[in-house]
This record gives structure tokens, sequence and C-alpha cells, in this order.
């Protein structure tokens, strides 16, 4: 069964520092992978999906991803954090076979000014 | 617009009273899902429908029921409120696809239902 482990449950960063969330998967085959973010009173929202070809994916809201295959990973990244990105967000992975996701348990992102 | 409405966004009801959360989307997708949000547990699904008239069970779908007579609707009715399912409710809704050259299977999500049941 897919699973998905989002092992940071808060994450603090200052404004304008880098920022990276991980994200491990555990799927035998090549998965869909997928983030998501929520903001305070919303939905959630894509931000980016990696299917195939390129590793690097690019998102909204200048976000980018990269698929490591031998690390299970999906680690999402911005250069440079807002204010506006403090949100909680969601890894997903889905099988190919299989059009229901698994969530991760979030990652709530605090930004101090 | 594409999207997807939920009804209502806030409701707070006692034990016992029967309640329908309503979820419609405009966008012709196949599958729809209702989602639970709890601090520290993340998104747990409850039910789910692959296509009119086909639900399915998800994680945690006990206390609730669904249908689906139509493609766009998809409500979630708590027949017997009990405090334990005070919750964030989420409804979702995809295109189905192959994933690669076909639909992404990218979820669209609604803001929202707050439930509070005392």
């Amino acid at each position: 069964a897919q699973s998905v482990t989002q092992p940071d449950i808060h994450i603090t960063v200052s404004e304008g520092a880098s920022l990276e969330l991980r994200c491990n998967y555990s799927y035998g085959a090549t998965p869909y992978l997928f983030w998501y973010v929520q903001s305070p009173g919303q939905g959630l929202q894509l931000l980016l999906k990696y299917f195939s070809g390129d590793t690097l994916v690019q998102g909204i809201k200048g976000f980018e991803a990269e698929f490591k295959r031998s690390q299970s990973s999906f680690n999402l990244r911005k250069p440079s954090v807002h204010w506006s990105d403090a949100a909680e967000y969601f890894c997903a992975v889905r099988s190919g076979g299989s059009y229901i996701p698994t969530f991760g348990r979030g990652t709530s992102l605090i930004v101090h000014p | 617009e594409a999207q997807v409405t939920q009804n209502p966004r806030y409701l707070i009801t006692v034990t016992g009273k029967k309640l329908t959360v309503t979820c419609s989307q405009n966008m012709n997708h196949e599958y729809m899902s209702w989602y639970r949000q709890d601090p520290g547990l993340g998104l747990r699904q409850i039910y789910y429908s692959m296509n009119v008239e086909v639900t399915d069970k998800g994680d945690v779908p006990e206390g609730y029921k669904v249908s689906r007579k139509e493609k766009r609707n998809f409500p979630l009715i708590l027949e017997s409120p009990s405090p334990n399912q005070t919750s964030l409710y989420f409804c979702a809704s995809s295109l189905q696809g192959s994933g690669r050259g076909g639909a992404s299977g990218e979820l669209f999500f609604g803001e929202g239902s707050r439930l509070t049941v005392l």
C-alpha cells in the first residue's frame, strides 16, 4: 500500500530565507506525486505535480520540487519565503492504477518577519 | 469559474440531529471524495465516488453516508451526528484518466465545512 511521510509537523523560517519541506513516500513503482497548500480558512490548492520526465518540477508561487527515486523523496523548496507563504502544506501520492491519493499529515509553515 | 462548492461553510448542531453537507462541482468530474481534517491527523478520506451511482468507503466511513445520483453532486449525510464528528470537512473532485497523457488526477477542493456537534 502506498504511504506518505512528512516528518516535520511545524517549520519556522524567517521571511526571505530559503525553505525545504520534506516528503517521503512508500510505493513500488513510480508514483504520481503532488504538493498542495492550504492557506488559513481555505481549501487545498495544487502547487505542483510530478508524473514523469524532468525530476525537477516548477509550480505556482515560486515553488519547486525534486523527485529523487533513490531516496523515495519529493521535497518542496522555495529560495525566498514570503510572509504570505505561511500555510499548511500537504504531500500526496497515488499509484498509476488508482485515482485515490494518499496524503501526508501536513507540515505547518510559520514565517517570521 | 471552475469550482467545488460546499454548504454550509459553518454549522453547529446537537447530537442526533440529522444533517447534510452538500457538495457540487461544475467541472464534469467523474471522481468525487469527502475528507475530514483533524489536528495532527491530516486529511482522512471518508467516502469516494468514481462515477454516478458508484460509491465506496474510504478510511473513516463510520457514521457517514453519501449518495451520487448526479455527476455534479455528492452530499455527505450524518444520520445521527456525535461529538467525535466535530471536524473540518472537505469535498474534492477530479477528472479520471491515465495520468500520463490523460487527466492528471489533480484534486480540486471546496473551501471546507466546519462542523461542531454539541
